[in-house]
């Protein structure tokens, strides 16, 4: 089968490092995503990896690695905005179009 | 800002209505999508059309009716829904890296 997993609920403080830990099983592989998404809102792109390695944006940086499926965000300098729901996706080999979701990870961000 | 723009924002609809909600993009994507998505969880593929055409229906009622004008617009009529469909329907496009780009949703509630 596919399977994603993530945390369901990660707390952290304002300024600090918040990496959120993202395992797939998927049929194949061809990219992974990772979205934000505040309460009552749309989600919104933030990275794609689809070799492995660190791909850094700003505050954000997504890992990968295939052998493991295993990928990472990293969330430097915590704003209270950051304060979202973090979602992973695969894309599986077969797929131009459709994506394997986890059922996302909220962060709360404390002061 | 999104450049998929997404009318209406919040649509309150009985069971015998018929109503549309429109999704418009200007980012020259040649696939557009149609998500629901229900509290809590992650965004449910509906459906994909490719170059205009329908590519993908994830087995959907036909009480929901996507249609494609042409490659910017992308239009799901909706008739005799059910309560249970009252979700934010997310419309999307994608380019040739094939990231799934979102509008901001319309928000549906069937009484």
């Amino acid at each position: 089968g596919q399977n994603i997993d993530q945390p369901t609920e990660m707390t952290a403080t304002e300024g600090a490092i918040v990496q959120i830990n993202c395992t797939y099983q998927t049929s194949g592989f061809n990219g992974l995503f990772w979205y934000q998404q505040h309460a009552g809102e749309a989600p919104t792109f933030l990275s794609y990896n689809v070799l492995d390695g660190l791909e850094e944006k700003g505050r954000f940086s997504s890992f990968l690695s295939r052998s493991k499926g295993y990928s990472y965000l990293l969330l430097k300098e915590l704003q209270m905005k950051d304060s979202a729901s973090y979602l992973c996706a695969v894309r599986p080999e077969d797929s131009n179009y459709q994506l394997i979701w986890g059922a996302g990870t909220k962060l709360i961000i404390k002061p | 800002d999104t450049e998929v723009t997404q009318t209406p924002k919040h649509l309150v609809m009985g069971m015998t209505n018929k109503k549309s909600l429109k999704c418009e993009q200007h980012m020259g994507h040649r696939a557009m999508y149609w998500y629901k998505q229900k509290a809590k969880k992650p965004p449910e593929l509906m459906f994909v059309y490719s170059y205009e055409k329908l590519s993908i229906n994830e087995s959907v009622p036909s009480r929901f009716s996507p249609e494609c004008p042409n490659s910017s617009l992308l239009n799901l009529h909706l008739h005799a829904l059910q309560p249970e469909d009252s979700a934010l329907y997310l419309c999307a496009s994608s380019g040739t890296r094939n990231t799934i780009y979102f509008g901001e949703g319309s928000w549906l509630t069937v009484v």
